[in-house]
């Protein structure tokens, strides 16, 4: 059974630093999503990584992955309160019934002015 | 253009009602899943429809669930004898082909709330 976890769950930080949000999973995958939800909305796609070593980067956000350690990285760039949001990380999966996405717990980030 | 859309976007029922919750996908995609997320909760999958059809209904939460899609477009995931535990967000997603992975696109949701 896939199962994708994220650390931390909860993040507070605050305007100016950095951070890292790490995603584990659990089987074979080359396909690793990020996307973020703010509250009451839906989620809304970040990055999509597809190869061993790939990096996307959007602004203040970096996304990495290491299909090898099965772990890819979510790393905030000198925070702004506009990037309080919550972030989920997914995995999707083929079987003989068809795809099926798994997602992490998410982590709730609050940047403090 | 449009995206994928769902009504109601609220819904309040009592407790064994059934609902039925409506779900729009982004026109020429074929693929939709349906997923549940509870208060303060990640995303749980719920199902999975290729075209009209749904190889794989085990990630719905119980036999009082149950989920269509016709014309490969609109889909409705029906709720009989609702229970307080249903009480969550219901999110629709289609997605499209990117070459090398499948692109999701989620709607609004429908907030359920069972009284």
């Amino acid at each position: 059974e896939l199962k994708v976890e994220q650390n931390p769950l909860f993040l507070s930080m605050q305007e100016g630093k950095n951070y890292t949000i790490y995603c584990n999973y659990s089987t074979t995958s080359d396909r690793l999503y990020w996307y973020r939800q703010d509250p009451g909305k839906s989620l809304e796609s970040l990055f999509v990584l597809l190869s061993n070593g790939a990096v996307k980067q959007e602004g203040r956000l970096m996304a990495s992955l290491d299909t090898k350690a099965r772990l890819s990285t979510l790393h905030i760039t000198a925070a702004v309160h506009d990037l309080s949001a919550t972030y989920f990380c997914a995995v999707d999966m083929w079987d003989n019934y068809g795809q099926n996405f798994v997602f992490g717990p998410g982590t709730r980030l609050s940047v403090l002015p | 253009g449009a995206g994928v859309s769902q009504s109601p976007s609220n819904k309040v029922t009592e407790k064994g009602k059934d609902v039925e919750l409506r779900c729009d996908p982004i026109s020429g995609h074929t693929a939709l899943y349906w997923y549940r997320q509870s208060l303060g909760q990640g995303l749980e999958f719920l199902i999975y429809f290729q075209g009209n059809s749904a190889p794989d209904k085990s990630g719905l939460p119980s036999d009082r669930f149950s989920a269509e899609r016709t014309g490969g477009s609109v889909s409705t995931l029906t709720i009989q004898r609702t229970q307080q535990e249903d009480s969550a967000v219901y999110l629709c997603a289609s997605s499209a082909y990117r070459g090398k992975y499948y692109e999701q696109y989620f709607g609004p949701g429908t907030r359920l709330t069972v009284t």
